[in-house]
């Protein structure tokens, strides 16, 4: 089974700061490949699939890019609704595998 | 309002079963696969379980094959997970969430673009 990675696994940005996740797929995956944010006691949400495609209602300042193995979530200006949890999924194929998350906090 | 309700959680002992409900509307739920990913406290997400949009194709995690068994009733638009000898290790919050391009284990699915609330599962003597 292709496993996922995510780097970091935590991180801590001030509000109006750039912040970048990463993730690695262990074999390519094409552009199958998701990011979901999960804030504290909520549910998941989709937050860009299709590696860069940005899901209706998420703002314009997360962004996703890569393909292959190497993707990128970035935001472009921390703001404090974005103290979450995120997670990357492929779905090539089963099993639609989810990375460890990374904790984006403020500082 | 597109919605899935998932339901059926509670305490079981180890080695019981249980079985999770989710309830779609809101949208023709025919139309759709569907999944279970599982959260143990404190954990990230696991994916637990696809079923194609007809019932015909599932597919299960090596943690839970031969355990669990997802099925749906289109009729009722209703998602089930049937869950069997449980262990401490199947703990979790369990989402349903839906995907429109599943057809069988060896190609793609779409992102998981609705979610449930979730239903808690605990495990314990």
């Amino acid at each position: 089974d292709i496993q996922m990675t995510q780097s970091p696994s935590s991180l801590s940005a001030s509000v109006g700061d750039r912040v970048t996740i990463t993730c690695r797929a262990s074999q390519g995956i094409s552009n199958y490949f998701a990011w979901y944010q999960q804030k504290p006691g909520k549910v998941p949400k989709l937050l860009i699939y299709a590696a860069s495609t940005l899901q209706s209602g998420v703002p314009s300042r997360f962004s996703g890019s890569g393909s292959g193995t190497d993707f990128t979530l970035t935001i472009s200006s921390l703001q404090p609704e974005d103290v979450a949890t995120y997670y990357c999924q492929k779905y090539n194929s089963a099993p639609f595998t989810f990375g460890p998350g990374t904790k984006v906090d403020i500082k | 309002e597109v919605q899935l309700v998932e339901s059926g959680g509670g305490l079981v002992q180890p080695g019981g079963s249980l079985r999770l409900s989710c309830a779609a509307s809101g949208f023709t739920f025919s139309d759709y696969a569907m999944h279970w990913v599982r959260q143990a406290p404190g954990k990230g997400l696991e994916y637990v379980s696809a079923i194609s949009s007809n019932g015909d194709s599932t597919y299960y995690a090596n943690s839970v094959k031969g355990r669990f068994t997802i099925s749906r009733d289109n009729s009722k638009n209703t998602l089930y997970l049937q869950m069997g000898s449980l262990r401490a290790e199947d703990m979790a919050v369990y989402y349903c969430a839906r995907d429109p391009y599943y057809h069988d284990s060896s190609g793609p699915s779409g992102a998981f673009d609705i979610w449930g609330q979730g239903t808690m599962v605990t495990v314990s003597s």
